[in-house]
C-alpha cells in the first residue's frame, strides 16, 4: 500500500519569495514521486518526477524537489515565487500499482 | 501534438439519470486511468485499461460505474442512477513508457453535478 501526506492545505507567500511545499510518502517498493499543478478548471499538469535516475529533480517553471529516502519526503521548492505560480498544487505516489495515489493538495496563493 | 481530451466538459445530471463521460487519449498511449476528485480533496484511482482490457477496477465505488475501451483508444465512463454523492470532477489520463518511467499525462476533466 501506498499514501502521500501534503502538510499544509493553504499557503502563502509574497512575490519572489522561496515556495515549499512538503510532501511525505509512505511505500512498500521503491517509489516513483509526482508533483503536478492544477489551475482552476483544468486538469493536472505534470511539473517534475523522480524515477531514482537522481535525488534532485529540476521541473518545469523553475521548480525543483529534493527526494530524501531517510525522511521519505519529496518537498517541492521553488526560490522565487511569481504571482502565475498560485495554484494548486498535487504530490503523488506510485508504487507498486500502475495508479497515481494523491495528496489532498495545497493551495498555493502568491501575494503581491 | 494534442492531450488528452474529454467530454464534455460539464454535465448536470438529475438524481437517478444514467450519464456517460468521454475520454480521448494521446494517440498511441497504451494506458489509460480515470480517476474522480471530490470538491477539495486529490484525485482517487477508479480503473485503469492496458489496450482494450480492463485490469483493475478496485477503486469503482459501486457497481452502478462502468467503463469500457472497446477498441483500445477511446474510454468511456458511465454512470447509472446518479446520486449526489457522485457529483466530482472525472478525470482522465493517458500513459506510455517513456526514458525514466511512466508518465500519466491527464485531460481537463469532466465536472458533474447531480442535483
Amino acid at each position: 500500500a501506498q499514501s502521500v501526506t501534503q502538510l499544509g492545505s493553504h499557503v502563502s507567500v509574497s512575490e519572489g519569495a522561496l515556495v515549499l511545499l512538503r510532501c511525505n510518502y509512505s511505500s512498500s517498493v521503491p517509489p516513483y514521486l509526482f508533483w503536478y499543478v492544477q489551475y482552476p478548471n483544468q486538469g493536472l499538469q505534470l511539473l517534475l518526477k523522480y524515477t531514482s535516475a537522481a535525488t534532485l529533480v529540476k521541473g518545469i517553471n523553475g521548480f525543483e524537489a529534493e527526494f530524501k529516502k531517510s525522511e521519505t519526503s519529496f518537498h517541492l521548492t521553488k526560490p522565487s515565487a511569481h504571482m502565475s505560480d498560485a495554484a494548486e498544487y498535487f504530490c503523488a505516489v506510485r508504487g507498486s500499482a500502475r495508479q497515481l495515489t494523491f495528496g489532498s493538495g495545497t493551495q498555493l496563493t502568491v501575494l503581491p | 501534438g494534442a492531450g488528452v481530451s474529454q467530454s464534455p466538459r460539464y454535465k448536470v445530471a438529475k438524481r437517478g439519470q444514467d450519464v456517460a463521460l468521454r475520454c480521448d487519449p494521446i494517440s498511441g498511449h497504451v494506458s489509460l486511468f480515470w480517476y474522480q476528485q471530490a470538491l477539495g480533496q486529490g484525485p482517487e484511482f477508479l480503473t485503469y485499461f492496458q489496450n482494450e482490457a480492463q485490469l483493475d477496477k478496485s477503486g469503482l465505488p459501486s457497481d452502478r460505474f462502468f467503463a469500457e475501451r472497446p477498441e483500445g483508444s477511446v474510454s468511456t465512463l458511465k454512470i447509472q442512477r446518479t446520486q449526489q454523492e457522485d457529483s466530482a470532477v472525472y478525470l482522465c489520463a493517458s500513459s506510455f513508457i517513456e526514458e525514466g518511467g511512466e508518465t500519466q499525462y491527464f485531460g481537463p476533466g469532466t465536472r458533474l453535478l447531480v442535483l
